[in-house]
């Protein structure tokens, strides 16, 4: 079964510095999404991508975040300047059309120290 | 209100025993809606999809109920392996912005 791949799966950094999160979609998804996750409370839409481009993006996706696809296949989330409130449980979701579900990486947790 | 409302449970069941879930949404501008289960620190999984006809899956029935703007869903003949947090999503049209609900947990006991 094709999956979403998520690196790295585990990431420490300190307050104020600078973090990549990344995926590797399933090869012929169109749609991109990043959600986060914070320990213990419910699923939050960050943000959305489609033909290269953020299509619709939540009150949380502020300018401390930004999103792009490099090279045509990898699809990165950048935390600038990290807060201690940004550490969650990152996940990655594709599909390839409008109307079904997702499937979601495994995640990348951040923790924030 | 909250956009999108479940039960947080927990519901505690025997196995073998049937149970039910809803769900409730605010805006009636969602157009795609589905079921999701999530294991404890795992990735949501796609369950179903969830359309006004109903739809089953073996032991998994799910509706949708445009006018009263709730969602269901019913698992039959419980399993241990049931147990988990169930997910309401709901998509706004336009296909991007997804909304979660809290979830409702599950426990399937022996």
């Amino acid at each position: 079964e094709p999956e979403v791949t998520q690196t790295p799966s585990h990431q420490v950094t300190q307050m104020g510095q600078e973090v990549i999160l990344r995926c590797v979609p399933i090869s012929n998804h169109l749609y991109f999404y990043w959600y986060r996750q914070i320990l213990g409370q419910k699923v939050e839409f960050l943000v959305s991508f489609y033909n290269n481009e953020i299509s619709e993006k939540s009150e949380i996706f502020d300018d401390q975040f930004s999103v792009e696809r490099p090279d045509g296949s990898n699809f990165t989330l950048k935390i600038r300047s990290t807060k201690l409130e940004d550490s969650a449980m990152y996940f990655c979701a594709t599909k390839d059309r409008e109307g079904y579900g997702y499937t979601f990486g495994s995640g990348t947790r951040l923790t924030v120290v | 209100r909250k956009e999108v409302e479940q039960d947080p449970g927990p519901f505690n069941v025997p196995e073998g025993a049937t149970v039910a879930f809803n769900c409730t949404y605010s805006n009636s501008a969602s157009q795609s809606f589905f079921w999701y289960r999530q294991d404890c620190r795992k990735e949501p999984k796609l369950l179903m999809s969830v359309y006004s006809s109903g739809n089953e899956d073996g032991r998994f029935t799910a509706q949708l109920n445009r006018a009263s703007q709730y969602i269901s869903l019913l698992i039959r003949d419980s399993k241990l392996s049931d147990s988990a947090t169930y997910l309401c999503v709901v998509i706004y049209t336009g296909g991007f912005k997804t909304i979660f609900g809290a979830g409702t947990r599950l426990f399937v006991k022996a």
